[in-house]
């Protein structure tokens, strides 16, 4: 079956600790898009990347670094130095950026102890 | 910058009763698209519909129509003979036509609808 992957569902992580969300698409997209949710708000864009080897920073990079090695891989590391990182994290794919619909994974919620 | 507006936090609606989301939007582009998500208890994002800005016929996907507003910036979602599987944040989402760089949706804050037995 063709999707979009995020490996784990839930995390928790210490404060100081960094953490690696995994996300993985068998669509053959070639974009693909990292968005966090807070509570009772929209989602809003971190990272996103149009072809491998090459990612840009969305509206609220700070504290976040991707990689983009494989086209169906695209890793979110949630650092240290992100401030409030307790959030659900959604991965999300595209046919090619520009106009084309994004298809969301099912999340990651992070929780910082 | 593009915004996005959903002025209704929360709606609900009797099983087989239709019901209607607003949204409204700011931009200065002249091609773009809308899109209606929902998110149901299982936090999955689900595209329900999409709209092209260069089309004046509105979309409509079985049960689910919008009425499309250029010129006053608003995008609506119908939802017909409303079912209990309806039950979801509901949210309205913007994009810039952009053929060589990253396009991003602007996501309103999100309709919380509920459908009754």
């Amino acid at each position: 079956d063709g999707g979009i992957t995020q490996s784990p569902k839930y995390l928790f992580r210490k404060e100081g600790q960094n953490v690696t969300l995994s996300c993985e698409q068998n669509l053959n997209h070639d974009a693909m898009y990292w968005y966090r949710q807070d509570p009772g708000q929209g989602l809003r864009l971190i990272y996103y990347s149009q072809i491998v080897n090459d990612f840009q920073k969305g509206d609220i990079a700070e504290g976040y670094s991707v990689s983009r090695e494989k086209k169906e891989s695209f890793p979110l590391t949630v650092t240290s130095a992100q401030k409030n990182p307790t959030a659900f994290y959604l991965c999300a794919s595209s046919i090619r950026s520009g106009i084309d619909t994004q298809y969301f994974g099912p999340g990651t919620r992070l929780t910082v102890l | 910058a593009q915004t996005v507006t959903q002025s209704q936090p929360e709606m609900s609606v009797q099983e087989a009763e239709t019901v209607t989301l607003s949204c409204t939007y700011d931009t200065s582009e002249n091609n773009y698209y809308l899109f209606w998500y929902k998110q149901p208890p299982s936090r999955q994002m689900i595209l329900v519909i999409r709209q092209e800005a260069y089309k004046q016929q509105n979309a409509t996907e079985n049960r689910f129509s919008v009425n499309f507003q250029k010129a006053a910036k608003s995008f609506s979602l119908k939802i017909s003979d409303s079912q209990l599987g309806d039950t979801a944040m509901y949210f309205c989402a913007f994009m810039r036509e952009q053929e060589t760089s990253g396009s991003r949706l602007t996501f309103g804050e999100g309709t919380q609808l509920t459908v009754n037995p």
